[in-house]
């Protein structure tokens, strides 16, 4: 069965750091997601992409964030100088070519801990 | 402002019994409602969704209930089994598929 797959599964980085979170989205998909979850808290929307560009985000996603499709097949999140509160679960989804299907495919989670 | 609101945080249910989670909705421009499950250190799992145009739909021993005018949905779960043991997440999207879910219900099944 396909499967979104995210590296690393788990980052501890200094605050003030950048990180570079890294996601396989599913092959034949063309939407693609950033959702985070605090720990016991709910997951929240960051950010989607589609034909290149970023389709939509959220307050949280500010100037310190950006997303990038560098090689047709990875699907990246970068958090440009790290703060603490940016210490989360972070999951990539992944979207079906059809614009009317609703499935979310959801990775495992890059779990970052920012010290 | 919460959009999608999920009651109650965490329920304990005996095997073999219901469990019984429900979400109320703001947006009514929301037209996809998807449960998601969720395991510890796993993203969460589309479950089971219902559009706006049918006010049940059930898969197995999960079934959505939907009330349009109310705005609100539910998921129930029969015969709850120990591996059900896990967070359960409601959602809403409109066209974008930007999903809003909600808090979380922690089931947990005794046997």
């Amino acid at each position: 069965e396909p499967e979104v797959t995210q590296t690393p599964s788990h980052q501890v980085t200094q605050m003030g750091q950048e990180v570079i979170l890294r996601c396989v989205p599913i092959s034949n998909h063309l939407y693609f997601y950033w959702y985070r979850q605090i720990l016991g808290q709910k997951v929240e929307f960051l950010v989607s992409f589609y034909n290149n560009e970023i389709s939509e985000k959220s307050e949280i996603f500010d100037d310190q964030f950006s997303v990038e499709r560098p090689d047709g097949s990875n699907f990246t999140l970068k958090i440009r100088s790290t703060k603490l509160e940016d210490s989360a679960m972070y999951f990539c989804a992944s979207r079906g070519q059809r614009s009317n299907t609703g499935e979310l495919f959801f990775g495992e989670g890059s779990r970052l801990t920012v010290l | 402002q919460q959009q999608v609101k999920q009651s109650p945080q965490s329920l304990i249910v005996q095997k073999g019994g219901i469990s019984i989670i429900n979400c109320a909705y703001e947006n009514t421009a929301f037209d996809y409602f998807p449960w998601y499950q969720q395991f510890p250190g796993k993203g969460p799992a589309l479950l089971i969704a219902i559009r706006p145009d049918v006010s049940e739909k059930k898969e197995g021993r999960f079934t959505i209930s939907f009330n349009k005018s109310a705005k609100q949905f539910s998921l129930h779960i029969m015969d709850s089994q120990p591996g059900d043991s896990a967070t359960y997440f409601c959602a809403a999207s409109s066209h974008d598929y930007k999903l809003s879910f909600g808090a979380g219900t922690t089931v947990t099944v005794r046997a």
